[in-house]
């Protein structure tokens, strides 16, 4: 079945430094969505890639869709605390009827340091 | 406007028991989804009801089973609890009519089960 991995699993930077995590698809994916989950909470969306290459920031955060639909990731520039917190892909697969299926790497985990 | 909320927060239960978790969706959604977060691990997909039927499910056994009510809301129940069920139940809700949705998941809180 459809597999997702994500790097790093764990990544600690210095406040104001910049972070990069990145997520492979096992198939070919016909979106890709990235969730927050801050400790102790839930996955809160961030942002979804649809088209092949595409490219969206949300302030210091820029998403990247790979041009084969399989691969993506995720940047962010000058960190602050308040970027901590596990930082989840989750795929959905373009063949056959996954449609209700989305499938999460295992996330990446990051802990700023002031 | 209520999110997705889930009942209980947390649950304390032994091996070979039943349990039964509850979710409201997100006013407006229609479908939800149910998935198992292991600790430090990726939710994973154990299904998902639209129109009171499982559209899909993932490869979670048959002691995992569903039902969706007539007004959205929608229940997960796991039979013969095992110690490996221990994990936090995420509800995620979202709006799909079509067959191919790409819509945004809203998830509640979770109810955190611990099996002893």
């Amino acid at each position: 079945g459809q597999q997702v991995m994500q790097i790093p699993q764990y990544q600690h930077v210095q406040e104001g430094e910049d972070f990069t995590t990145y997520c492979n698809s096992s198939t070919t994916l016909s979106n890709i969505q990235w969730y927050k989950q801050r400790p102790g909470g839930h996955p809160v969306f961030l942002i979804q890639l649809v088209k092949s290459g595409e490219v969206k920031k949300q302030k210091r955060l820029t998403f990247q869709f790979g041009e084969a639909k399989k691969n993506s990731s995720l940047h962010i520039t000058a960190t602050q605390t308040t970027d901590v917190g596990t930082y989840f892909c989750a795929g959905r697969d373009a063949g056959g009827t996954s449609y209700g299926k989305l499938t999460f790497g295992q996330g990446t985990i990051l802990t700023v340091h002031p | 406007d209520a999110g997705v909320t889930q009942s209980p927060t947390h649950l304390i239960k032994t091996r070979g028991q039943q349990v039964t978790l509850r979710c409201s969706p997100k006013s407006g959604h229609d479908t939800v989804s149910w998935y198992q977060q292991a600790l430090g691990q990726g939710p994973q997909f154990i299904f998902q009801y639209y129109e009171e039927e499982e559209r899909q499910r993932g490869n979670f056994p048959d002691r995992f089973s569903g039902h969706q009510f007539p007004n959205y809301s929608s229940e997960l129940n796991v039979n013969a609890l095992l110690l490996g069920d221990s994990a936090l139940y995420l509800c995620a809700s979202s709006w799909g009519p079509s067959m191919t949705t790409n819509e945004k998941l809203f998830f509640g809180s979770g109810t955190q089960l611990s099996v002893l």
